[in-house]
C-alpha cells in the first residue's frame, strides 16, 4: 500500500516549457487535490476532483490544468511554465471532503 | 470568508517543556478541523480531525482539543524527534461542494 505517490520529485524547467505532474493513489479515495505549498503563504489549492472524470478550480487555478481520467490518477498540466510557478507541489487524496486528506511527498519544481 | 489563524508562527522548547499549539478559526459552519506535522522536504502527515467542541483526540505525546472558536494541540513532555511545522485546517459547511482553509503552520524545535 503505497498511499499518495507523485512523479517527478525534482524538476527545472525553462520559461514557456510545459510539463505533466502526475499524481497515483491507491486507496480508492473519491476525492483528489494539488496544491502549491510557497514559503509564507502556505498551502493553496490548485484544483481538486471529486471523482472520475471530473475537475473543479482552486484558489490559484490560472496557468494549470487538470484531468482525471481514471479514479486513481489525477494529473496536473502546466502549458506555458513562468518563474511565479516555482513552488512545491503536493497531491493528496480523501475518501470525502470532511475525512483526512493523505498527501504525498512533493515535487519541487523550478523554473528559471 | 474562512480564516485560520496558528499562533505562535515558531516555538522553541527543551526537551520534556510541555506547551500548546493554537488554532483560532472563522468559518460560517465547521464541518471538521484536521492537524497536520510536516517534515523538512516532505508531505503533510495526518494527526487528527475534530468535528464539534469539546472533542479531544490523544495520540502518543499529542492531544488536540476543540473549542467554538479555537483548537489546541497539547504537546506534553516533548521530544526532539517531534520537531516539524505543525498545520492545522477547516472545512466548512456553507455553500460549496468543496472548502478547506489551512493556516500557516507553527514550526516546532525541541531541542534535547
Amino acid at each position: 500500500n503505497a498511499g499518495v505517490t507523485q512523479t517527478p520529485k525534482f524538476r527545472v524547467l525553462k520559461t514557456g516549457q510545459s510539463m505533466t505532474l502526475l499524481c497515483a493513489q491507491d486507496m480508492n479515495h473519491e476525492y483528489m487535490y494539488w496544491y502549491r505549498q510557497d514559503p509564507g503563504m502556505g498551502l493553496r489549492l490548485i484544483h481538486y476532483s471529486v471523482g472520475e472524470g471530473t475537475t473543479a478550480k482552486g484558489e490559484v487555478p490560472d496557468g494549470y490544468n487538470v484531468s482525471r481520467l481514471k479514479k486513481q490518477n489525477f494529473l496536473l498540466g502546466l502549458e506555458s511554465a513562468a518563474p511565479s510557478q516555482t513552488s512545491v507541489y503536493f497531491c493528496a487524496s480523501s475518501r470525502t471532503v470532511d475525512r483526512a486528506m493523505f498527501f504525498g511527498p512533493g515535487t519541487r519544481l523550478t523554473v528559471l | 470568508e474562512d480564516q485560520v489563524t496558528q499562533s505562535p508562527e515558531a516555538l522553541r522548547l527543551q526537551e520534556g517543556e510541555s506547551s500548546s499549539l493554537n488554532c483560532s478559526y472563522t468559518v460560517s459552519g465547521l464541518r471538521g478541523l484536521f492537524w497536520y506535522r510536516q517534515d523538512p522536504g516532505k508531505g503533510p502527515e495526518f494527526l487528527f480531525t475534530l468535528y464539534s467542541a469539546g472533542e479531544e483526540k490523544e495520540k502518543e505525546r499529542l492531544k488536540a482539543t476543540l473549542t467554538k472558536k479555537e483548537s489546541f494541540l497539547h504537546i506534553t513532555a516533548p521530544k526532539p524527534e517531534d520537531s516539524a511545522t505543525y498545520l492545522c485546517a477547516v472545512t466548512d459547511s456553507g455553500g460549496s461542494n468543496y472548502k478547506l482553509t489551512f493556516g500557516k503552520g507553527t514550526l516546532l524545535t525541541v531541542n534535547p
